[in-house]
């Protein structure tokens, strides 16, 4: 089936720990996205990437950093600059920036 | 890129019409609204978009009002299933950016 793959579901992160949420992706598409959800709130850009090995910030990049190496793959890394990371995070992708959205199903990171 | 007012919440009967209002009133003429929707705890579903004309798919319809300072998504017969958190976003086709989604409206789908 193509879609988008998240992992883990579930994350937990030590106090000034990096941790690594994994996106991949087998639809052949350009851009990538990932976005943050707080509790009963909307989502926030975090980064995105319109091809391979470039990307840009988004609303809310301090504390985040990724990489496109691959155009299958946008791991998010969680660093430990980042002070409230607990969040469910949402990784997404499109053809082209220009194109609808298709989403994964979420990481919740929560910090021990 | 324009922002979006949505009601918070709305309650729908089983197999009735959902009807969804969006306020954009400082859209730009080249300026797209999309809907999705979030179902708890999932990633959001792309469910139409349109930049003047009214459009229709098999989800669902969207109405946009002349002046494009408005729009409403219609589901024609919601079912249970269609309880989500519906979001309208407004983007410039060919922007490299995805605007922040809003928080949305709760659509309650009743038996």
């Amino acid at each position: 089936d193509g879609g988008i793959t998240q992992s883990p579901k579930y994350l937990f992160r030590k106090e000034g720990q990096n941790v690594t949420l994994s996106c991949e992706q087998n639809l052949n598409h350009d851009a990538m996205y990932w976005y943050r959800q707080d509790p009963g709130q909307g989502l926030r850009l975090i980064y995105y990437s319109q091809i391979v090995n470039d990307f840009q910030k988004g609303d809310i990049a301090e504390g985040y950093s990724v990489s496109r190496e691959k155009k299958e793959s946008f791991p998010l890394t969680v660093t430990s600059a980042q002070k409230n990371p607990t969040a469910f995070y949402l990784c997404a992708s499109s053809r082209t920036t220009n194109e609808k959205l298709f989403f994964g199903s979420g990481t919740q990171l929560s910090v021990l | 890129d324009a922002k979006t007012t949505q009601p918070p919440s709305m309650d729908c009967a089983e197999g009735r019409a959902a009807n969804l209002p969006c306020n954009h009133s400082t859209i730009s003429g080249n300026e797209y609204v999309y809907w999705y929707r979030q179902i708890h705890s999932q990633g959001p579903q792309y469910i139409i978009h349109g930049l003047k004309n009214n459009e229709t798919n098999e989800m669902a319809s969207l109405i946009i009002t002349e002046d494009r300072k408005s729009s409403t998504l219609i589901l024609p017969h919601a079912t249970l299933r269609d309880t989500a958190v519906y979001y309208c976003i407004v983007r410039v086709g060919g922007s490299a950016r995805q605007l922040t989604f809003g928080s949305g409206t709760q659509l309650t789908v009743l038996p």
